[in-house]
């Protein structure tokens, strides 16, 4: 079945660094579309990127990341992390069509230190 | 005003109560979802429901019901709660599955006793 992997639980950088927060995936359809969602501390989990084509990079609020359907990876980056940053992130799949349900990664604690 | 609404946004249950976990919408959203999460786990589907008064099952549906009376409201029914159910229950809705965005609820924070 549709599977993620997230193999980093938890993540703690130093303010300034660039993030990297790893996702991989296994899906046997060719219409795959991987997101980012992010949960902050006693809010509720919100949308953060959606992938687009193949080898195409997406961008939200300083984010990035790009479906590699050649390694089927969809990594979440950012040149420099922020305090704010800190929360919780999830990768997630689904196939691109009406009958496709999410299946999220075990999601990677992200914490900023100064 | 939030879309998604939960209630209670906690509880503490005895083991082999029963407890009812509610949802309402105002996003005028045909899918609703129940998922639980723990750590290590992410969040896992376990009910979801298209249209009112059907609901399908998800990927962990033992242990739980899940009743859909009209398009805004989606409860998740625990007959006969057991430890191993204590988790964070979230509710979700979108527009349609697949590539739409979901929209969470605030959370409810269980936990059997």
């Amino acid at each position: 079945g549709d599977s993620v992997t997230q193999t980093e639980g938890l993540v703690t950088l130093t303010e300034g660094l660039p993030v990297m927060l790893n996702c991989t995936y296994q899906t046997i359809y060719s219409n795959a579309f991987l997101f980012w969602y992010v949960h902050y501390l006693n809010e509720s989990p919100w949308l953060l990127l959606r992938s687009s084509t193949d080898n195409k990079r997406t961008e939200h609020q300083g984010f990035h990341a790009t479906l590699h359907k050649s390694s089927s990876s969809f990594h979440l980056q950012k040149s420099s992390a922020q305090l704010s940053d800190s929360a919780l992130y999830y990768c997630a799949l689904t196939r691109g069509s009406a009958l496709g349900r999410l299946h999220f990664g075990a999601g990677t604690q992200l914490i900023v230190i100064p | 005003e939030a879309a998604v609404t939960q209630s209670p946004r906690s509880k503490v249950a005895v083991t082999g109560g029963k407890v009812t976990l509610s949802c309402h919408q105002t996003n005028n959203h045909d899918y609703m979802y129940w998922y639980r999460q723990d750590t290590g786990h992410g969040l896992r589907l376990i009910h979801y429901s298209y249209v009112a008064d059907s609901t399908e099952k998800g990927d962990i549906p033992d242990g739980y019901k899940a009743s859909r009376p009209s398009q805004e409201n989606f409860s998740l029914i625990l007959e006969l709660a057991s430890l191993s159910q204590t988790a964070v229950y979230f509710c979700a809705s979108s527009e349609e599955t697949g590539v739409h965005e979901q929209y969470f609820g605030p959370g409810t924070r269980l936990t059997v006793l």
